[in-house]
Parts: structure tokens; C-alpha cells; sequence
């Protein structure tokens, strides 16, 4: 079965640095984009970033956009984002959920159970 | 970062009809199509409808999604008390080359 696993979670002081990890399994994991998105303790979900199956192609959401960068080993079967110069507001659960795109159709069909990043001093 | 509006809560009793919208805009809902969460607490979001109306295997068919324009709406007929969570719309958004969510609508059993 599709199984997607975060990993890299913690406690993180402002202005450092932290690398979460998203490892997928149960399909082939070369054939879909991987996004990220965030949830702040008792608030909506947030889009942060995308990656293409290939990673030949990477979006970002204005709030992370410069700190942040996602990137993916696929002999590994792992999505990676890399978060810099974090801030309070980024304190939030972070999940990674598959992309599926169908003829006339786009979601996220899979998520991870999400891993804990929280930046406080 | 652009954001699709729903109502902040709503609620019924057993059996009744909920009906949560799910407003955006030209760029996302007018062009692509919506998708609906239903997240329990302390639970990853679980996908409940795609395509507008497309229910994934598991889902109960009391759970239904339309699309009108830049609008979109789930149904949840003959609510049941393990219905009661957060509930989230999202769909692609061209200019943003992402995925914009709802602002979340928290369902009440009474």
C-alpha cells in the first residue's frame, strides 16, 4: 500500500536551519510530484512547495520562498526540504502528500502522518 | 497567499443534511477542479473527494462535492457522529503553481 513517512522533525531556534524528509513507498516513486503542507498548532493547512516526478521543475508559496528548497533523490524514494533562517511563524506540523494527475483532474491523494517542527528560542 | 473562503463551522443532528461552501476564484476553481479533506483531530487530512464529485474507494456515499463557476459545495447526507471533524476544499491555482486550501469548516454533530 502507498505509504509516505516524514521524518527530521524538532526544536529549532530562529535563524537556524532544519532538512525534513519524506520517504515513499508501496509505488513507483520516479512517476509523482511531492508536495509539502504545513499546518500552525490549531490553524487551516498552508501550501509550501511541489517538486516534479523528474524534480525538473519547483514551486514555492511566497512565505517560504528564498528560505526554503525542496528537492528529491528518487533511487532513494525521498523528497527533501530544506528550511532556512526559520522563523516563529514557521512552527507548524509538516506533511508531504503525493501528486496525482488525471485527464482532467489534480490532488493530493496520499499524506504522510506529518512530523513536528517547532522554532522557538 | 491566496486562500478559498468556507463558513467556520457548521452543524446538524444525526441523519441531517450539512452543506459547506467553498468560494475562489478564476485562477483555481474556475479552472481546475476541487478536491475536499476531512481531517480528524490529531490526523493527517484524508482525501474525501476529487474531480468535483469523485468519491476515492472507502468513502461513504453519503459524502458528495459540486462545482459551479468559481464555487464549489460538499454534502454530507444523514450526518453521523464520526463525521464530526475538519472538513478543507482545495484545488491547483495557475499563478500560483501550487495548491490553495480553504480556510477549513469545523463540522458539528448536535
Amino acid at each position: 500500500q502507498v505509504q509516505l513517512v516524514e521524518s527530521g522533525g524538532g526544536v529549532v531556534q530562529p535563524g537556524r536551519s532544519l532538512r525534513l524528509s519524506c520517504a515513499g513507498s508501496g509505488f513507483t516513486f520516479s512517476v509523482n510530484g511531492i508536495h509539502w503542507v504545513r499546518q500552525a498548532p490549531g490553524k487551516g493547512l498552508e501550501w509550501v512547495a511541489v517538486i516534479w516526478n523528474d524534480g525538473s521543475k519547483k514551486y514555492y508559496a511566497d512565505s517560504v520562498k528564498g528560505r526554503f528548497t525542496i528537492s528529491r533523490d528518487n533511487s532513494k524514494n525521498t523528497v527533501y526540504v530544506q528550511m532556512n533562517s526559520l522563523r516563529a511563524e514557521d512552527t507548524a506540523i509538516y506533511y508531504c502528500a503525493r501528486d496525482e494527475w488525471g485527464n482532467d483532474y489534480k490532488t493530493l491523494d496520499y499524506w504522510g502522518q506529518g512530523t513536528l517542527v517547532t522554532v522557538s528560542s | 497567499q491566496s486562500v478559498l473562503t468556507q463558513p467556520p463551522s457548521a452543524s446538524g443532528t444525526p441523519g441531517q443534511r450539512v452543506t459547506i461552501s467553498c468560494s475562489g476564484s478564476s485562477s483555481n476553481i474556475g479552472s481546475n477542479s476541487v478536491n475536499w479533506y476531512q481531517q480528524l483531530p490529531g490526523t493527517a487530512p484524508k482525501l474525501l473527494i476529487y474531480s468535483q464529485n469523485q468519491r476515492p474507494s472507502g468513502v461513504p456515499d453519503r459524502f458528495s462535492g459540486s462545482k459551479s463557476g468559481t464555487s464549489a459545495s460538499l454534502d454530507i447526507s444523514g450526518l453521523q457522529s464520526e463525521d464530526e471533524a475538519d472538513y478543507y476544499c482545495t484545488a491547483w491555482d495557475d499563478s500560483l503553481n501550487g495548491y490553495v486550501f480553504g480556510t477549513g469548516t469545523k463540522v458539528t454533530v448536535l
